[in-house]
């Protein structure tokens, strides 16, 4: 069964540009959720999506945005990025809420 | 502000030895809890979950939950040098979704 998958696996941008990130989750589960991991905050809860609704949502500003397909594929974008979006940017995948959830291997975001 | 706490470290034990990595929550209505592995440059990898009070056991590894404490707590029972990486507590209201409260980790290093 594959696992999470999330791509780009690492980029580099610009400040100000934007970005947008890729997942698809394990065949069969709907919940999609997105973390971001840096040194200094750890790993921090982004968004959640079920059935292509945003169920949940961390304390981030609305540069950071996300939406699901009907396949439960998802994506983020992050839009006039700063230099403190540099992280790595997780993506995580369930059957539901009460379920446990996978990781992906990460995308490398660095913003130069 | 819910939060979840963990001793960075990093913990030192030699081969061989029982290591034990500690997590408090500040949310009493957390339901599920978490221990993450994360290897250097690599994404956390679940290890052990536990719902209810008391001990859980998986090999080397054994989970302790004491809700009336809001304390977790992960033992690693004769420690491999391939142990050595960060370990992640994590903490879920199931009522919120799949979002998941992460401690910053706690580094565990194993000597042989």
């Amino acid at each position: 069964k594959a696992g999470v998958t999330q791509t780009p696996r690492y980029l580099i941008k610009t400040r100000g540009q934007q970005v947008t990130l890729s997942c698809s989750p394990i065949s069969g589960h709907r919940s999609v959720s997105w973390y971001q991991q840096t040194p200094g905050q750890g790993l921090q809860f982004l968004f959640e999506y079920f059935s292509e609704t945003q169920r949940n949502k961390g304390n981030f500003p609305g540069r950071f945005s996300g939406r699901q397909f009907s396949n439960s594929r998802s994506e983020m974008n992050v839009s006039t990025l700063e230099l403190g979006d540099s992280a790595l940017y997780l993506c995580a995948s369930s059957l539901d809420a009460g379920n446990t959830i996978y990781f992906g291997e990460g995308s490398w975001l660095t913003v130069v | 502000q819910k939060e979840v706490e963990q001793n960075s470290g990093p913990l030192s034990v030699p081969e061989g030895a029982i290591a034990s990595l500690n997590c408090t929550y500040s949310d009493r209505v957390s339901q599920s809890f978490f221990w993450y592995r994360q290897y250097s440059g690599k994404s956390p990898e679940l290890i052990m979950s536990i719902y209810s009070n008391g001990d859980k056991e998986d090999g080397r590894f054994t989970a302790q939950l004491n809700k009336a404490s809001q304390y977790v707590s992960l033992l690693i029972r004769d420690s491999q040098p391939s142990d050595s990486a960060t370990y992640l507590c994590a903490v879920r209201n199931n009522q919120a979704g799949t979002a998941l409260i992460f401690g910053k980790g706690t580094t565990l290093s194993v000597s042989s």
